[in-house]
């Protein structure tokens, strides 16, 4: 079935550095990607989107490109804050249904 | 914006007590989810609606009930609380299908 697996966390990182948090899937079809973040204590935030192939998703610095070829969805920052700290999720949705498939976070902390 | 609104923050219910869980979107979103989230275990789907009165089960549905009467409210029943029924417990809408969903804020429920 469709699966979504997230690199293992905890991140930690420095301000001011590079962030990759890498995501790879397994689905049939073409499913549309997402990325989440949660802040502590809180529910999910939509981050970006990705609908199709080559796609590049991106907000508040963040980006993610749908790579088909490789069946990823890798999200990347070139200059991460204290205030970026917080659990992201990658997710896809399974089209045959109505449900989002979610892989089990990867939890980042910015130190300063 | 989207809201999703739950009702209620923090709970602490009795075990063998009858819980109800509720939330509320304001975008007569056609699909509804309740997930629970528990440390290491990422979010797990419980139960989905995608339309007043249907009900589909998710993944971890034993223990657990639904209840859609109309279009903007899910509620979740815990029949009968039990301990290992303390966790995060977070809604989300969405319109149609590989769309994003919207989260509500969490209630943290703890069952003593």
């Amino acid at each position: 079935g469709n699966s979504v697996t997230q690199m293992e966390g905890p991140v930690t990182l420095s301000e001011e550095a590079f962030l990759t948090i890498n995501c790879t899937y397994t689905a049939t079809g073409y499913p549309s990607l997402f990325w989440y973040v949660q802040y502590p204590g809180e529910g999910l935030q939509l981050l970006l989107k990705a609908t199709k192939a080559d796609d590049k998703g991106s907000n508040k610095g963040f980006e993610a490109t749908y790579r088909k070829e490789t069946t990823s969805f890798h999200l990347e920052k070139g200059s991460v804050q204290v205030s970026d700290s917080a659990v992201y999720f990658c997710a896809l949705s399974d089209g045959s249904s109505y449900k989002l498939i979610f892989g089990s976070g990867t939890r980042l902390l910015v130190r300063p | 914006d989207v809201k999703v609104t739950q009702s209620s923050r923090y709970l602490v219910k009795r075990t063998g007590e009858k819980v109800f869980l509720e939330c509320v979107q304001d975008m007569d979103h056609e699909n509804m989810f309740w997930y629970r989230q528990d440390p290491g275990l990422g979010l797990r789907l419980i139960y989905f609606s995608y339309d007043v009165k249907m009900k589909e089960k998710g993944d971890i549905p034993e223990g657990y009930s639904v209840s859609r009467e109309k279009k903007e409210r899910f509620s979740l029943i815990l029949e009968s609380a039990s301990t290992n029924q303390t966790s995060m417990y977070l809604c989300a809408s969405s319109f149609g299908r590989e769309t994003e969903a919207f989260f509500g804020q969490g209630t943290r429920l703890t069952v003593v």
